[in-house]
């Protein structure tokens, strides 16, 4: 199975402030890695799919970066309602498996 | 708009077999694939395994012994069953549907709201 290994764990950062979250996979998934947000008691939601398309109605303050096996997710100006866990999924080969999450909160 | 809604026996003593249920409103039930994921604080998000409408599957190796997922294009749905569960298979099921992206990817793009399975003697 690939190894989806996410830094960091957990982040606190004041709104407008620049975030970034690092997803490496443990051998090159080309650009088959998604990445999803999820809030307290609700399914995942997916922001970015294919490393760096945005999913639609998704805000344009959430970019995807990165190939092979380093991935970027970044929101460009932290906002309220970005308080979430933000998980990483490779889409490469079978099974499916996903990073263990970065939770982010505000100051 | 597509929806998934789920059903299924939450609580279960070890040894039974879970059974759940997903029905997909909206969209097109043909030429995508269902997945069935679960998260539990303990090992996070895990792909239990997919289907689509001819019922070819795929399976996480680790649960694949104890899996079955079959599906009703009758009905627009798909079911899960995993026998024998542990303590470990306390979780939260979700249904999903992968969406096609563009260049050849694939996302989870619809879920089902959850399903929480507890197993308890």
């Amino acid at each position: 199975d690939i190894q989806m290994t996410q830094s960091p764990s957990s982040l606190s950062a004041s709104v407008g402030d620049r975030v970034t979250i690092t997803c490496r996979a443990s051998q090159s998934i080309s650009s088959f890695l998604d990445w999803y947000q999820q809030k307290p008691g609700k399914a995942p939601k997916v922001l970015i799919y294919g490393a760096f398309s945005l999913q639609s109605g998704v805000p344009s303050r959430f970019s995807g970066s990165g190939s092979g096996t380093d991935f970027t997710l970044t929101i460009s100006s932290l906002q309220p309602e970005d308080a979430a866990t933000y998980y990483c999924q490779q889409g490469n080969s079978l099974p499916y498996t996903f990073g263990q999450g970065t939770k982010v909160e505000i100051k | 708009q597509v929806q998934l809604q789920q059903w299924g026996a939450g609580l279960l003593k070890p040894s039974e077999t879970l059974s759940l249920t997903c029905s997909v409103y909206g969209g097109s039930f043909s030429g995508y694939y269902w997945s069935w994921i679960r998260q539990s604080p303990g090992k996070g998000l895990e792909w239990i395994g997919e289907i689509n409408q001819s019922g070819f599957t795929n399976y996480n190796p680790s649960l694949k012994s104890r899996v079955t997922i079959s599906v009703d294009t009758s009905k627009n749905q798909f079911s899960l069953r995993l026998s024998s569960v542990t303590a470990a298979d306390a979780a939260v099921y979700y249904c999903a549907k992968r969406n096609r992206g563009t260049g050849g990817t694939y996302y989870f793009g619809y879920w089902g709201q959850g399903t929480l399975v507890t197993v308890s003697s």
